[in-house]
């Protein structure tokens, strides 16, 4: 089937420096590409999306960045704060069949 | 505004015994509605979806079962708990193809 690699599993980065964490699908239908956030015991909600028509998304700290032709999309979290750590899922849509592909998230850790 | 509840928050079940998970969704008609398994460790796993009243679409086999038996409501369900069903079960609804997903706050689930 489908698949969604998340390629960092854990990442450290200091409080003020950027954090990006890449992923790459297979599906060449895919063309809704959304972000979520999982804080520690809690649920998942949506930051932030991009969809295959444009390459460059930004609101406010974050950035998502998508490249169709190497099937590779980019979450890129400026300024970061003690906050933002959880753990943050990627996901690509084929939106015409209801296949929504999670990746198997990152681990972001901020270091005061 | 929508919201979604899930119940019950945690559950703790022996192998063998049935289960029933319910999620209802307010202020939305007709919403696509979804379930998810989240097992330790972070991997999302698509289980059901259902776009209508009394159709709901399997998109793994974990011998669970889904209904939807009324517009606001999807229910998970089992007669015979597995260990490997342990977990965290996350309902999830959608505006439609191509859009994010709003979570419920889930359901906690370990069967020993």
């Amino acid at each position: 089937g489908e698949k969604v690699e998340q390629h960092e599993s854990t990442l450290s980065v200091r409080e003020g420096d950027s954090a990006v964490i890449n992923c790459t699908y297979t599906d060449t239908a895919s063309s809704y590409f959304p972000w979520y956030k999982q804080e520690a015991g809690k649920s998942l909600h949506f930051v932030i999306d991009i969809r295959s028509n444009v390459d460059r998304k930004q609101s406010q700290r974050l950035i998502v960045l998508l490249d169709k032709k190497a099937k590779r999309f980019s979450l890129h979290i400026t300024a970061t704060q003690p906050e933002d750590s959880a753990i943050y899922f990627c996901a690509a849509v084929n939106t015409g069949n209801y296949k929504y592909v999670f990746g198997a998230g990152t681990r972001l850790k901020v270091i005061a | 505004a929508q919201t979604i509840h899930q119940w019950p928050v945690a559950e703790i079940k022996a192998v063998g015994s049935p289960l029933s998970l319910g999620c209802t969704i307010k202020g939305k008609s007709s919403p696509n509605l979804y379930w998810y398994w989240q097992a330790t460790g972070g991997t999302l796993q698509q289980l059901f979806y259902s776009i209508t009243v009394g159709q709901v679409e399997s998109v793994v086999q974990l011998n669970l079962s889904a209904s939807r038996p009324k517009d606001d409501q999807f229910i998970l369900s089992t007669e015979k708990l597995l260990l490997s069903h342990s977990g965290f079960y996350l309902c999830a609804w959608g505006r439609g193809l191509g859009s994010d997903y709003t979570f419920g706050s889930g359901t906690r689930l370990l069967v020993i």
